[in-house]
């Protein structure tokens, strides 16, 4: 199991671009780096997944470097409706996904 | 869009009592699971369940912890004499398609607040 590290915690004005990077050393070779969003009181919502180089939805990006030991997530023009707890998880094949403590975005008007 | 609804929304019972929470998963979701979270705390895996069967539990699924699927559509989780410390959000999480590479990508519910008295 990758182990993560990532800021406890953020803090981005509205309108900017925030990018919140997680760093998973010993990831597998065959895991994938996914990121969930956890509002208050409700469930974790996947918001991007990908393997290596640069995955965009209209959501997010999501930047993976060559060696994959880290991987960024970017919020274009963040809004207040972003604050959250974001989840950075590397996992693959049959591992159950596992939540760490993530990064907790606070947007500031 | 599909989404995983529990029920209830919020629970309160007496220490000692059974429970049952309950959940309908993304229809053509072949993967099933639950994860609680302790207010301020991690979200915790608890079950998955695949194939009707379990296929992984954590430490805290012991004996007084069940799952089951009774039918085509729900998926519930079974806490058969409550302590206090089971007092959490519980979540409800499905997956999809067959695991051909790539990381799961769950789907959660809005969840169960269960409050022990």
């Amino acid at each position: 199991l990758a182990k993560t590290t990532q800021p406890i915690s953020m803090d981005s004005y509205e309108g900017q671009e925030v990018n919140i990077t997680c760093s998973h050393n010993n990831i597998a070779t065959n895991d994938y780096i996914t990121w969930y969003q956890q509002f208050p009181s409700q469930g974790p919502r996947f918001i991007i997944q990908g393997y290596k180089t640069k995955v965009t939805n209209e959501v997010a990006s999501l930047f993976i470097p060559a060696d994959r030991k880290s991987s960024t997530l970017s919020l274009p023009r963040v809004s207040l409706s972003d604050t959250a707890v974001y989840y950075c998880i590397p996992s693959g094949g049959y591992q159950k996904v596992t939540f760490g403590t993530g990064t907790k975005l606070q947007v500031i008007p | 869009e599909p989404e995983v609804t529990q029920t209830p929304s919020h629970q309160v019972t007496q220490m000692g009592q059974e429970v049952i929470l309950r959940c309908v998963p993304i229809s053509n979701h072949l993967y099933f699971y639950w994860y609680r979270q302790i207010l301020g705390q991690k979200v915790e895996f608890l079950v998955s369940f695949y194939n009707n069967e379990i296929s992984e539990k954590s430490e805290i699924f012991d004996d007084q912890f069940s799952v089951e699927r009774p039918d085509g559509s729900n998926f519930t989780l079974k806490i058969r004499s409550t302590k206090l410390e089971d007092s959490a959000m519980y979540f409800c999480a499905s997956s999809g398609t067959l695991r051909q590479g790539g990381g799961e990508k769950l789907f959660f519910g809005s969840g169960t607040q269960l409050s022990v008295l």
